[in-house]
């Protein structure tokens, strides 16, 4: 199948640094990325919706400015959190869609574990 | 907002035994698809049932929807311990929306 590497797996940081999520779409190209927030033993929340080359659509409650998200090529996507702070701590996932296979189906990156201390 | 409701929230099953688990949703779909989530890592997609399908079969997987009563199953036949992992329902809406909403999910433990 389709596959996205997300990067990094794991991070832990100080509060108040901003930490930055790669998403990649390796062997496809993504016009749209999906980043999700999972909180433990939870299910996934969508955060924003990707777009190359335009700004992201973010989800009702999600701030923009703290999430920032961009999505420069078709094969990449990052999000930063902005000055972050121990309740950001949670477990992030990003998705791509390939335009090439089934529309609908989702990939995924393995996910990055953001702990701040 | 989580439009999905799993149920059992979770199970635990011997091997060799099915495991079903069950969905919910609340709006008119597009399709839904079933995911599955090892500890701590993405999501796999297992398989996607359209609207207008009843019933789709994928190696041991068995997924059945009922639009009527907003539900669907994911059936799980002879497990093994390899299918220990969470499983999440979700939806796509109507109204061309890319996006996907995800059930709660249910984590199925297979005991050898």
């Amino acid at each position: 199948g389709a596959v996205v590497s997300q990067h990094p797996s794991r991070v832990i940081c100080k509060s108040g640094t901003s930490v930055k999520i790669e998403c990649r779409s390796l062997d496809f190209q993504a016009t749209t990325m999906f980043w999700y927030r999972q909180f433990p033993k939870q299910s996934l929340m969508l955060m924003a919706t990707s777009n190359e080359g335009s700004k992201a659509t973010y989800e009702q409650g999600v701030e923009k400015d703290k999430f920032l998200i961009n999505h420069a090529s078709l094969t990449l996507s990052t999000l930063t959190v902005t000055s972050a702070h121990p309740e950001d701590s949670s477990f992030y996932i990003c998705s791509a869609r390939d335009p090439g296979r089934t529309k609908n189906i989702q990939y995924f990156g393995a996910g990055t574990r953001l702990s701040v201390l | 907002s989580q439009q999905g409701e799993e149920d059992p929230q979770a199970l635990s099953i011997q091997e060799g035994e099915n495991a079903t688990m069950n969905c919910s949703y609340k709006t008119s779909i597009n399709n839904l698809q079933w995911y599955r989530q090892n500890s701590g890592r993405g999501l796999v997609h297992l398989i996607l049932i359209r609207s207008n399908e009843r019933e789709k079969h994928s190696g041991r997987l068995r997924v059945t929807l009922d639009t009527s009563k907003k539900s669907s199953s994911l059936l799980i036949t002879a497990s093994r311990a390899a299918d220990t992992a969470s499983y999440f329902c979700a939806t796509e809406t109507q109204g061309g929306s890319e996006k996907l909403v995800f059930g709660k999910g249910t984590k199925l433990t297979v005991n050898p």
